[in-house]
């Protein structure tokens, strides 16, 4: 059981918007930690994709945006296209845990 | 260019210890504010943090995995090392080491190895 919470799976179809949730609690997003998104394609090792709630490294597209409010933080997609089909993970910082990082258990997103 | 590279056996029995050694370029480990860590994923399943080291030395380790964890780095050669004791099936996953930017989020991940337990 992750430490926070995203959904098992999101759809879309290309061109439309998206959304991926990330609950957590007042020991870590909710504390004022920062939330941070990967993007995971199969058989490949994770990407960075928003870091500090809302910033996207060098050559992500702004397509993808991030946001963090109180204990929850979302990854929005917009104009889907099919190579965006991928898990995303979002990661935390939590002070209950002894300053431990965590994830959330991941979000496939399926392009139909 | 930050590269890095995670080395080690594919193939451990139950009880042994695991040791991977992470190889990086690009960076410098006596940086204030860098770091390495250790993430690894069962087959089909989440990413789960392990260990982090930082370039004072300071360490942190997952609570529920602390006991048999233990991570150290060598200036010299550019790598980290990473141990886990007592090994059980449960602990097959694909392990990867990552670069810690000053932030508390990885930028740069190796290619990830997957150590089978059997």
């Amino acid at each position: 059981q992750s430490v926070l919470t995203q959904p098992p799976s999101v759809s879309g179809a290309p061109g439309q918007r998206v959304t991926i949730s990330c609950a957590g609690s007042s020991s870590n997003l909710g504390a004022g930690y920062d939330a941070h998104w990967y993007q995971q394609l199969p058989g490949r090792a994770p990407k960075l994709l928003i870091y500090g709630n809302n910033n996207r490294p060098s050559g992500v597209p702004d397509r993808f945006s991030g946001s963090r409010s109180g204990t929850s933080a979302s990854l929005a997609i917009t104009g889907l296209q099919a190579d965006d089909e991928a898990v995303y993970y979002c990661q935390s910082y939590d002070i209950n845990l002894v300053d431990s990082w965590v994830f959330g258990g991941g979000t496939k997103l399926t392009v139909l | 260019q930050i590269t890095l590279k995670e080395s080690g056996p594919t193939l451990v029995k139950p009880t042994q210890t695991l040791t991977l050694t992470c190889t990086f370029s690009g960076f410098s480990l006596t940086t204030s504010g860098v770091g390495v860590v250790w993430i690894r994923q069962p087959p089909g399943k989440a990413l789960e943090w392990l260990a982090l080291i930082y370039w004072n030395d300071d360490k942190l380790y997952s609570p529920t995995l602390k006991s048999r964890l233990t991570i150290a780095k060598d200036t010299s050669k550019n790598q980290v090392v990473f141990t886990m004791t007592n090994m059980d099936p449960v602990d097959t996953a694909t392990y990867y080491c990552a670069h810690r930017a000053d932030g508390s989020y990885s930028n740069y991940w190796g290619q990830g190895t997957l150590v089978t337990v059997s």
